[in-house]
């Protein structure tokens, strides 16, 4: 089974500023198969990125994902006050077929 | 638009079988490629996905919680169900259900999600 860490765990940041979250696989992953959510207290979480750099429907463009193999990275170019939420990466396993989340960052303000 | 809503017991006593049903809207789950999935998230930690199923009713579980779990589709009343067995406290959590479209390996929409407590 594929395990996703994600770093780091906190994120503390200033509206404005340029945030860069880290995903690392513990083997390869297709870049099909590499999703983003984002999460606010209290609320389900939104999918943010699919394929690992198509935006979903809705989504700022300030919002941007890249990488392949094992390292993949969600980069939020201007931090906008509602952006300070808890973030996840996923990955969509064929072999076995499975589904896992990793661990999650959490962005704040600083 | 689509809308998926969790329901089902909001505690449950340990040992007990946990039933959570997903009833949807705005799609059907007879669409090649759709598929619905339970995730759940304990209080303060993160996301565990639990169960998958397809237009085609094939079924993928997570291996960890395999042998507990069965999820089924009912087609003509749009809804998911799923099954756990033997709860534990430590299977306290939120329990949410999400669409996941053809083409993507994603959940791209979620319902609000249900607290489940397992206590005696």
């Amino acid at each position: 089974e594929i395990v996703l860490t994600q770093s780091p765990g906190t994120l503390s940041l200033s509206p404005g500023e340029r945030a860069t979250l880290s995903c690392r696989a513990s083997q390869s992953v297709s870049s099909s198969y590499l999703a983003w959510y984002q999460q606010k207290p209290g609320q389900a979480p939104r999918l943010l990125i699919y394929g690992a750099s198509s935006r979903a429907t809705g989504i700022p463009d300030r919002f941007s994902g890249s990488g392949s193999g094992t390292d993949f990275t969600l980069t939020i170019s201007r931090l906008e006050p509602e952006d300070f939420a808890v973030y996840y990466c996923q990955q969509y396993g064929s072999s076995p077929p499975a589904v896992t989340f990793g661990g999650g960052t959490k962005v704040e303000i600083k | 638009q689509i809308t998926l809503k969790e329901s089902g017991p909001t505690l449950v006593k340990p040992t007990q079988t946990l039933t959570l049903t997903c009833t949807f809207s705005g799609f059907s789950l007879s669409t090649s490629g759709v598929g619905v999935g339970w995730i759940r998230q304990p209080p303060g930690k993160a996301l565990e996905w639990l169960a998958l199923i397809y237009w085609n009713d094939d079924k993928r579980y997570s291996p960890s919680l395999k042998s507990r779990l069965t999820i089924t589709k009912d087609t003509s009343k749009n809804q998911v169900v799923l099954t756990m067995t033997n709860m534990d406290p430590v299977d306290t959590a939120t329990y949410y259900c999400a669409h996941r479209r053809g083409g993507y390996y994603a959940f791209d929409i979620w319902g609000q999600g249900t607290m489940v407590t397992v206590s005696s």
